[in-house]
């Protein structure tokens, strides 16, 4: 089965300043999608970026970035010149390639604080 | 495009009693998904449809819970003799056939089972 780790419950940055949230996953498949999502409180989860495992190229979306390490099973997410709107929880998912394998495997968060 | 709505947003309910949740797709998503998140845990996936049919349920969906799409529109999910350990947040997300790996998510139903 499937698995998501997210080791950092809690992080903390600075306003402008760049912050790394950290994800592993497990899988014995090749062909799968990853993805951060970001929950505010008491509001709805909103998808940051996506990744499909078979492409090399790091995903990218205006000032956040993936770190995909397929071989380590490693997905990090970077947050560039931060913002107080940017303070959430952000959960790291996996999603088989399988078509009829529909769900989201999701790991336990992480809370990120954004100091003005 | 208005989104993945859910009604009602907050529930509280005796522990016994009935209670139904529903979830509006974003339209023409042909897929819908029901999670539930717990307190600090991320969702995690209770079943799912296309269309009308039920693809796939979790072994987390009891015989007391129950889900249906009738029309492949929108979907309930209903949970009979309500226990304590069922308060949670009950999100429901819709995709499209052609990018059916990117979920939307609903605002939540919040459950609390008193």
């Amino acid at each position: 089965a499937q698995t998501v780790t997210q080791s950092q419950p809690e992080m903390s940055v600075q306003e402008a300043e760049t912050v790394t949230l950290s994800c592993t996953y497990d899988t014995s498949e090749s062909d799968y999608y990853l993805f951060w999502y970001k929950q505010p409180p008491s509001r709805q989860m909103i998808l940051v970026i996506r990744q499909e495992a078979y492409k090399q190229q790091n995903a990218t979306e205006n000032r956040f970035s993936v770190n995909f390490q397929k071989a380590a099973k490693s997905f990090s997410l970077k947050i560039s010149d931060s913002q107080l709107g940017d303070a959430a929880m952000y959960f790291c998912a996996y999603r088989s390639a399988r078509g009829s394998q529909g769900n989201l495997i999701f790991g336990k968060g992480t809370k990120l604080s954004v100091k003005p | 495009d208005t989104g993945v709505s859910q009604n009602p947003r907050h529930k509280i309910t005796k522990r016994g009693q009935n209670v139904t949740f529903r979830c509006d797709p974003i339209s023409e998503h042909n897929r819908l998904y029901w999670y539930r998140q717990t307190l600090g845990q991320g969702p995690e996936f209770l079943t799912y449809f296309q269309n009308e049919a039920q693809l796939e349920k979790s072994r987390l969906l009891s015989d007391r819970f129950s889900a249906e799409r009738p029309k492949g529109s929108f979907s309930t999910l209903e949970i009979q003799r309500t226990e304590q350990g069922d308060s949670a947040m009950y999100l429901c997300a819709s995709s499209l056939v052609s990018r059916e790996e990117t979920q939307y998510f609903g605002p939540g139903t919040r459950l609390l089972v008193l």
